[in-house]
C-alpha cells in the first residue's frame, strides 16, 4: 500500500507557543490530505481537508485560525498548531487519498503525532 | 457528528477464537473500509469494501459489505495474540473518511 509520512512522531511544547507537524506522500502524489485528532479511547475526529494549491476546509467546531493547514505540494501538507494550550495535547493523525485507480476510496495513514502541551 | 454504529466496544478473547465485529448505520454508503490502530500508530487499511454484497478475505481477516448498504461486518479466524490492537469501520461519505467508534480486541493465551 502506498506509504504516508509524518514528522515529528512526538512533540512536548510550552503553553503558547506554535508546533508545526509535516504529512508527506511518500511513493504516490496526494492533492487531497487529511487531517484527525485522536483523544484517549477515542475514535479518529476529522480536523480538516487540505487541498493541495487551496485553502482547507474545516470541520464544524475547528478553529482555521488556531489550525493553520499548508497543502504546498503533492506530497506535502503541514498542520501548525498556533498558541498551543493543554487541551490541544493530543494525536493529530494524517491521511493521503490516492487517485489512482481503485484505490480512490482508500486512505492511507501516517503513523500519528502525538502532541504534549505544557 | 459520527453516523457509524459500531459494536461491540470491547472483546476479551482466548487465542484461537473467531472475532466478529460490525458496523451499522442508517445511511447508505458506496464504501466500507476496515482498519486496525496499534497503541501510538496510524491506522492501518486492512480490507475494502465497494458492492454491496461484497465478501474479501485477507489471511484470516474477512469483511462484507452488507446488501442494504448499511451495514458491514469483520470477522477474524484463529485469534493470534498480534490481533490484538483496535479495530475501525470507515465509510467514505462525500469524500470524507467517517469512523465507528472502535472495537478493541485484546487476546489471551
Amino acid at each position: 500500500g502506498a506509504v504516508v509520512s509524518q514528522h515529528p512522531s512526538w512533540v512536548i511544547c510550552k503553553s503558547g507557543t506554535s508546533v508545526k507537524i509535516e504529512c508527506r506522500s511518500l511513493d504516490f502524489q496526494a492533492t487531497t490530505m487529511f487531517w484527525y485528532r485522536q483523544f484517549p479511547k477515542q475514535s479518529l475526529m476529522l480536523m480538516a481537508t487540505s487541498n493541495e494549491g487551496s485553502k482547507a476546509t474545516y470541520e464544524q467546531g475547528v478553529e482555521k485560525d488556531k489550525f493553520l493547514i499548508n497543502h504546498a505540494s503533492l506530497t506535502l501538507s503541514t498542520l501548525t498548531v498556533t498558541s498551543a494550550h493543554p487541551e490541544d495535547s493530543s494525536f493529530y493523525i494524517c491521511s493521503a487519498r490516492d487517485l489512482d485507480g481503485s484505490s480512490y476510496n482508500e486512505k492511507f495513514f501516517g503513523p500519528g503525532t502525538r502532541l504534549t502541551v505544557l | 457528528g459520527q453516523q457509524l454504529n459500531q459494536s461491540p466496544q470491547s472483546m476479551f478473547i482466548q487465542e484461537g477464537e473467531d472475532v466478529s465485529m460490525n458496523c451499522t448505520s442508517s445511511s447508505i454508503f458506496n464504501t466500507w473500509l476496515w482498519y486496525k490502530q496499534d497503541p501510538g500508530e496510524g491506522p492501518v487499511l486492512l480490507i475494502a469494501l465497494y458492492k454491496a454484497g461484497e465478501l474479501t478475505s485477507n489471511g484470516r481477516l474477512t469483511a462484507q459489505f452488507g446488501i442494504t448498504r448499511k451495514d458491514s461486518f469483520l470477522n477474524i479466524s484463529a485469534s493470534i495474540p498480534s490481533d490484538v490492537g483496535i479495530y475501525f469501520c470507515g465509510s467514505d461519505s462525500w469524500g470524507k473518511l467517517q469512523f465507528g467508534a472502535g472495537t478493541q480486541v485484546v487476546v489471551t493465551p
